[in-house]
């Protein structure tokens, strides 16, 4: 069974500094992995998509790395920004439809 | 554009009682769609999806169900709450394919007394 994890569980920060999230999966074998965005009761915003075969992909001040082998990805925020502030999860894809595998999170606080 | 509507977005409701959440997508044909839960201090738990009307995959056994009574909508039910059944709901589609980005609903939250 596939079993998501995310360190650390909590960060804070202040405005301005670079910061990295870590995710690890136990079972190689995925599809994709993607970082998601989660702002106080709200949904999820999709941020990056790595397709397995795929070893980052950047979009804006966000990196996003894939290691299949070692089961592992990172998330880098460059010039971290009040609006920062949100729950970032990762989810790995294992393929056919039947949807994600989501890890807990890092609630991340970036202070002003 | 393809959008996605999940209501309603916070309902109580007591033990016992029944729940229908229903999600609806606009804008895209045929899509998988999913019902996700994220309990307190937990994450998101994967309760069923479907690649087509009337097709329902459940993940995992529990005191909900759902239906997919049209193309684009998909109905989270419950004859009967239990307190365990609180949390936040999420609703999310993606086009047919297992490499596309997945799209979440705003969520719905339940909280059971």
């Amino acid at each position: 069974k596939q079993e998501v994890t995310q360190i650390p569980a909590a960060l804070s920060v202040p405005e301005g500094e670079n910061l990295v999230l870590n995710c690890s999966f136990t079972d190689s074998a995925i599809y994709n992995l993607q970082w998601f965005r989660q702002d106080p009761g709200k949904g999820l915003t999709s941020l990056l998509l790595i397709q397995s075969s795929q070893r980052e992909q950047t979009s804006g001040r966000l990196n996003a790395s894939l290691d299949k082998s070692s089961g592992r990805s990172t998330l880098y925020i460059a010039a971290s920004q009040p609006g920062d502030s949100a729950t970032y999860l990762c989810a790995v894809e294992r393929g056919g439809a039947d949807g994600l595998t989501f890890g807990k999170g890092t609630h991340l606080i970036i202070q002003p | 554009s393809q959008t996605i509507h999940q209501w309603p977005a916070t309902l109580v409701q007591p033990v016992g009682s029944p729940l229908s959440l229903e999600c609806t997508v606009e804008g895209t044909s045929n899509p998988n769609l999913y019902w996700y839960r994220q309990a307190a201090g937990r994450g998101l738990q994967l309760l069923f999806y479907s690649v087509g009307i009337g097709q329902i995959s459940s993940e995992v056994p529990q005191n909900l169900s759902a239906s997919r009574p049209q193309d684009r909508q998909f109905i989270l039910s419950s004859k009967k709450l239990l307190l365990s059944d609180s949390g936040f709901y999420l609703c999310a589609w993606r086009s047919q394919g297992a490499r596309n980005t997945i799209y979440f609903g705003e969520g719905s939250w339940l909280t059971v007394v």
